[in-house]
């Protein structure tokens, strides 16, 4: 059972347009939500993080949007640059435990 | 740099023989976490630990797998009698308990052959 999803596996961008990262959860317990970006051969990295309580979170260039009644969240990328390629995955939390992980949307920005 | 570390980085095993990692957390973090990615998914919840206490298990991890952190610092994650499905990257993160964000290691990718 995938209770979180990120359907789409790859997204193409030019530089300096906006990124825009989708994700969907399907269980209600989840109550923080993060983004964490990943880099072949490393760790993922925490990149932004956003609790069940809010509809926005921004930081820089990176902005969070959770709409709770659809229970999609999604990464928004403004400029996008060509050092933002990387695999993004989205996560869930059910309180100060566990995350669960979508499987991930490559993203690629081109010069 | 005082992030999550991880040794060794890379291990390749032959199937049937036992392998140990270890992680090494964040100071200041009481909880660790060991999570398992394979190609094309997300990394996958193993257990966590606060303080020196193993607070949960997934079904996933099998009697073959055994994870500790016997003084509430670093943790051990031992796979005995490896199987090919084993090969995978595995994570290690730590966390404060009073904290969502986890902060994760480079990762021990393992290989069975």
């Amino acid at each position: 059972d995938q209770q979180v999803k990120q359907n789409s596996p790859s997204l193409s961008v030019q530089e300096g347009r906006i990124s825009i990262l989708n994700c969907d959860y399907t269980n209600s317990m989840f109550d923080y939500f993060l983004w964490y970006k990943k880099y072949p051969a490393e760790g993922p990295t925490f990149l932004i993080s956003i609790s069940s309580i809010k509809d926005k979170n921004e930081d820089g260039r990176f902005t969070v949007f959770l709409n709770k009644s659809a229970k999609h969240l999604s990464l928004h990328i403004v400029p996008s640059q060509p050092g933002d390629s990387a695999v993004y995955f989205c996560a869930a939390s059910p309180g100060f435990q566990k995350l669960v992980f979508g499987t991930g949307t490559r993203l690629l920005v081109s010069p | 740099d005082t992030g999550v570390s991880q040794n060794p980085r890379h291990k390749i095993t032959k199937r049937g023989q036992n392998v140990t990692f270890r992680c090494d957390p964040i100071s200041e973090h009481n909880r660790l976490y060991w999570y398992r990615q394979t190609l094309g998914q997300g990394p996958e919840f193993l257990t966590y630990f606060q303080n020196e206490a193993q607070l949960e298990k997934s079904r996933l991890l099998s009697d073959r797998f055994s994870a500790e952190r016997p003084k509430g610092s670093f943790s051990t994650l031992e796979i005995q009698r490896t199987e090919q499905g084993d090969s995978a990257m595995y994570l290690c993160a730590s966390s404060s308990s009073d904290r969502h964000e986890q902060y994760f290691g480079p990762g021990t990718r393992l290989t069975v052959t």
